[in-house]
C-alpha cells in the first residue's frame, strides 16, 4: 500500500540525548516536511525538503536536524539542544506545491 | 508564526445540523486548504481552494475565499458523529507555495 510510515509511535528519551524519528514514503513525492503539534495547538513547521539532498529550515528549526539523502527517506533527529521536546512530532509529503499526504505521527516524551 | 487563525477554538453542535468554522490569514496566499485531524491521529486533506476560486464544494463540504478580508469558512451540511474532530486551515503563501502553515483548529464535537 502507498503511504507514509513513521517510527516509532510512542519514543522516550532522558535529557541530554540525541533521538531520531523515521519517516518513509513510497508515494514517490518529491516534498517532504516535519511538523510539530503540542497539545491543543496546531502544527508548526520545523523543516522540508522540495528535492534530495536539499532542505529549509521551518519556523521552529533550532534543536533539530534532518537529512534528505534518498527521496523516500527524510529523518528527524531531536538533538539535546531542544529544551522542551516533549511534542507529537508529524511527518508528510506532497507530489508538488498542494495537498500534504501526513504518517500517523509518532509521540517523543522527555522523562 | 501561524499564518491562519481558525474561529471558533471550539464548536459542539447537535447531529444533522451545520457546522461552520472560519479562518483567517495575514500575507497574500497561492492556495488554501482545509485537513481534518481525529484525536492522536495524522491529518486529512479535506479540500483545496486556489486564490482565484471563491467557492468549492466536496460532497457535504462547502468552502469559501475572500481574499478580500483574508477568510476563508468550512461549513459541514448535515453533520454526523463521525465528523467530531479537530479541523485545521492551512495557507500557502505565494513566494513559497510549498511551505505551508497551519492555523491552530477548531475542534468540533457533533453529539448524537
Amino acid at each position: 500500500d502507498g503511504g507514509i510510515t513513521q517510527s516509532p509511535k510512542y519514543l522516550f528519551r532522558k535529557e541530554g540525548q540525541n533521538v531520531t524519528l523515521s519517516c518513509e514514503q513510497n508515494l514517490n513525492h518529491d516534498a517532504m516536511y516535519w511538523y510539530r503539534q503540542d497539545p491543543g495547538q496546531g502544527l508548526r513547521l520545523i523543516y522540508y525538503s522540495q528535492i534530495v539532498n536539499d532542505f529549509q529550515k521551518g519556523d521552529i528549526a533550532e534543536g533539530y536536524s534532518v537529512s534528505r539523502e534518498k527521496k523516500e527517506s527524510f529523518p528527524l533527529t531531536v538533538t539535546s539542544a531542544q529544551k522542551n521536546p516533549t511534542a507529537f512530532y508529524l511527518c508528510a509529503s506532497s507530489p508538488l506545491p498542494g495537498e500534504l499526504f501526513f504518517g500517523e505521527g509518532s509521540r517523543l516524551t522527555v522523562l | 508564526s501561524q499564518q491562519g487563525e481558525e474561529d471558533p477554538q471550539a464548536l459542539s453542535i447537535q447531529e444533522g445540523e451545520n457546522a461552520t468554522m472560519n479562518c483567517s490569514y495575514k500575507t497574500s496566499i497561492n492556495n488554501l486548504q482545509w485537513y481534518r485531524q481525529n484525536s492522536g491521529r495524522g491529518l486529512v486533506h479535506l479540500i483545496l481552494i486556489r486564490s482565484n476560486e471563491r467557492e468549492k464544494h466536496s460532497g457535504r463540504l462547502r468552502v469559501t475565499l475572500d481574499t478580500s478580508k483574508k477568510s476563508s469558512s468550512l461549513l459541514i451540511t448535515a453533520s454526523r458523529a463521525a465528523d467530531t474532530a479537530s479541523y485545521f486551515c492551512a495557507t500557502a503563501r505565494m513566494d513559497s507555495s510549498y511551505k505551508l502553515i497551519f492555523g491552530s483548529g477548531t475542534r468540533l464535537l457533533v453529539r448524537p
